[in-house]
């Protein structure tokens, strides 16, 4: 079945490590996309890549880090510099600009 | 500033009635506007828009943009209790390949 996945489902995690959150798309897909979701808010862009090896940041990019050294994949990595980690992680994928995007079933990261 | 707003918030109906959802965006480069549907996890696809005037339909929904009015509504007919969700509304900006969602609409069908 062609998809997005990521993983874990839930996360918990101490204050000051860093956490790594996974994201995998079987559609061939050229752009992938991290959001973040919090109660009220919305969806917030945290990061996107239009192709392999390179990525842009959105709008709420300080705290994570990306990479993208393969197509299907896009992992984001939530560092401690990350004030307020704990939220709901959307990854997204879509095959270029002007399409819809596919997202996969999300990852809940809470930090204590 | 890039924005977009939804209105109402939240929103509770009974099973049967028509309800209208409401997104309105401020933009540099509007390139689509894209509606979603989040039940529980993952936002599934709805709609999207890149003309104005020109209504899209799936089944009891239906979507049209007004460019003039910077904005768009979602109408859901004859609601059902598995129409209960979130409703996400999102703009795509021209230039700069990305997407700003609203808040969404919290929709509550009762039966």
């Amino acid at each position: 079945d062609g998809g997005i996945t990521q993983s874990p489902k839930y996360l918990f995690r101490k204050e000051g490590q860093n956490v790594t959150l996974s994201c995998e798309q079987n559609l061939n897909h050229d752009a992938m996309y991290w959001y973040r979701q919090d109660p009220g808010q919305g969806l917030r862009l945290i990061y996107y890549s239009q192709i392999v090896n390179d990525f842009q940041k959105g709008d709420i990019a300080e705290g994570y880090s990306v990479s993208r050294e393969k197509k299907e994949s896009f992992p984001l990595t939530v560092t401690s510099a990350q004030k307020n980690p704990t939220a709901f992680y959307l990854c997204a994928s879509s095959i270029s600009r002007q399409t819809e995007q596919y997202f996969g079933p999300g990852t809940r990261l809470t930090v204590t | 500033e890039d924005k977009v707003v939804q209105s109402p918030l939240s929103l509770v109906v009974h099973e049967g009635d028509t309800v209208t959802l409401n997104c309105s965006y401020e933009v540099t480069n509007f390139r689509s506007l894209l509606w979603y549907k989040q039940e529980k996890k993952a936002p599934t696809f709805l709609f999207m828009l890149t003309s104005s005037g020109i209504e899209k339909k799936s089944g009891r929904l239906s979507s049209i943009l007004d460019k003039k009015e910077l904005s768009s509504i979602l109408n859901i007919t004859a609601t059902q209790t598995g129409d209960s969700a979130i409703y996400l509304c999102a703009v795509e900006v021209s230039g700069e390949s990305k997407y700003i969602f609203g808040t969404g609409t919290r929709l509550k069908v009762l039966a």
